[in-house]
């Protein structure tokens, strides 16, 4: 099964800083997914596609990357952006999520 | 609108089983796959298979076969999700979420306890 890492696995960001968080693939993958998960609530899908941002997610998000490398980004960090991203792939099987990106607010 | 509603909480005893739910509303049940995804507490996602209701076809994690058993009850717009012979690495959240991952349960936590 394709392997995602995260990294890093924790941050923290000041309010309008940027932020870059990365997932690498263990091999080369069409799609990257990601999610954002609050305490205890279920995963929101974020962004999909790689790029495309899911219905309400503001535009300050941007996703970008292909066959390996992908990464997540903030323009300017805010207060509610505080969560764990997660990456997940499915164009192989089994769909595999990353371990996460817990983002702190500063 | 689109929703998924789980069943409650679950509290079961070392080799025992549970069978948890998942009622779908606001979409045609059986035109998309549901998923089910296991969360330890403090950790991360992990996918263990899918139904089509539409055929009742499944596709499982292989960590997850003989642990996991998907079915659906079209009548009612409700798929489960059996987990058999549980420990303690059990214990977790289970989300359903329907094709693409757009829409998401609420979470059913399963406890496994003495």
């Amino acid at each position: 099964q394709i392997v995602l890492t995260q990294s890093p696995a924790i941050m923290s960001a000041s309010p309008g800083e940027k932020v870059t968080m990365t997932c690498s693939a263990s091999s080369s993958v069409s799609y990257m997914h990601w999610y954002q998960q609050k305490s205890g609530t279920s995963p929101k899908r974020w962004i999909y596609d790689t790029s495309k941002l899911a219905s309400g997610v503001p535009a300050r998000f941007s996703g970008s990357g292909s066959g390996t490398s992908y990464s997540l980004t903030i323009s300017s960090m805010e207060a509610e952006d505080a969560a764990t991203y997660y990456c997940q792939q499915w164009s192989s099987n089994p769909p595999t999520f990353g371990a996460g990106t817990k983002l702190e607010l500063k | 609108q689109i929703q998924l509603q789980q069943s409650g909480p679950e509290l079961v005893k070392p080799g025992a089983s549970v069978k948890i739910s998942c009622k779908a509303s606001g979409y045609t049940f059986t035109d998309y796959y549901i998923n089910w995804v296991k969360q330890k507490p403090g950790q991360g996602l992990e996918w263990i298979g899918w139904i089509y209701p539409g055929s009742g076809n499944t596709k499982y994690n292989e960590k997850f076969k003989g642990k996991a058993t998907l079915t659906v009850d079209t009548s009612s717009s409700t798929a489960y999700m059996q987990l058999s012979s549980l420990t303690s690495e059990d214990t977790a959240v289970y989300f359903c979420a329907r094709k693409g991952f757009a829409y998401w349960g609420q979470g059913t936590l399963v406890t496994v306890s003495a």
